[in-house]
């Protein structure tokens, strides 16, 4: 039930790109990306809804593909902010969510 | 700005208490959940509550677990005689509707003894 998230850990210097990718075994309805910073809790960035669609938030995407069961968080020309611990989290007919694996995002200078 | 909050922020127990971790929703959200994530590793749902009964609940959430709503404000989790594996964050969160933003309190370090 739990979404798959990769890669695991990945560390860039600030301005570079990265892809976080969610896949899930079931049929998902909505995909919702978090971060986490150490110690706190997890902090909304965006929820994508069935039908392909992709969103933005400033210099972070996002696109979700239900066909394939997948979605994928774009962070361009990253900033020292965004590091942290990405998840995903899929919810299914009833009322219950489950986050993905987790990524952590190292930005160094 | 409205937030979700969570009482206490640390509570140390011996193994088989019984604990009571609190948390305030936001005033006008209908949907809540209980999280728990062990230090270091993926944050699990436990349960969902909607209109004062539970509407979810993962294969974490086993007998010892229980959660009300004892009054409009107050949701809490219980959990009946706490075991050393317990020790976790435990977070809440809630949402206005059934699909969209969930907000989450700032969590309950559980350590048990």
């Amino acid at each position: 039930q739990q979404p798959v998230q990769s890669p695991q850990a990945v560390i860039l210097r600030e301005g570079e790109d990265a892809v976080i990718n969610c896949s899930s075994s079931k049929a998902l309805y909505s995909v919702h990306w978090y971060r986490q910073k150490h110690g706190e809790a997890p902090v909304f960035l965006m929820i994508l809804l069935k039908g392909g669609e992709q969103k933005g938030h400033d210099k972070i995407s996002a696109s979700f593909n239900e066909k394939k069961q997948q979605s994928s968080l774009y962070l361009t020309a990253s900033q020292l902010s965004y590091s942290g611990t990405y998840f995903c989290g899929t919810e299914g007919t009833g009322n219950q969510f489950y986050f993905g694996t987790g990524t952590s995002l190292t930005v160094i200078p | 700005e409205p937030e979700v909050t969570q009482t206490p922020s640390h509570q140390v127990t011996q193994m088989g208490q019984e604990v009571i971790l609190r948390c305030v929703p936001i005033s006008n959200h209908l949907y809540f959940y209980w999280y728990r994530q062990i230090l270091g590793q993926k944050v699990e749902f436990l349960v969902s509550f909607y209109n004062n009964e539970i509407s979810e609940k993962s294969e974490i959430f086993d007998d010892q677990f229980s959660v009300e709503r004892p009054d409009g404000s107050n949701f809490t989790l219980k959990i009946r005689s706490t075991k050393l594996e317990d020790s976790a964050m435990y977070f809440c969160a809630s949402r206005t509707q059934g699909a969209g933003e969930q907000f989450f309190g700032p969590g309950t370090r559980l350590t048990v003894l």
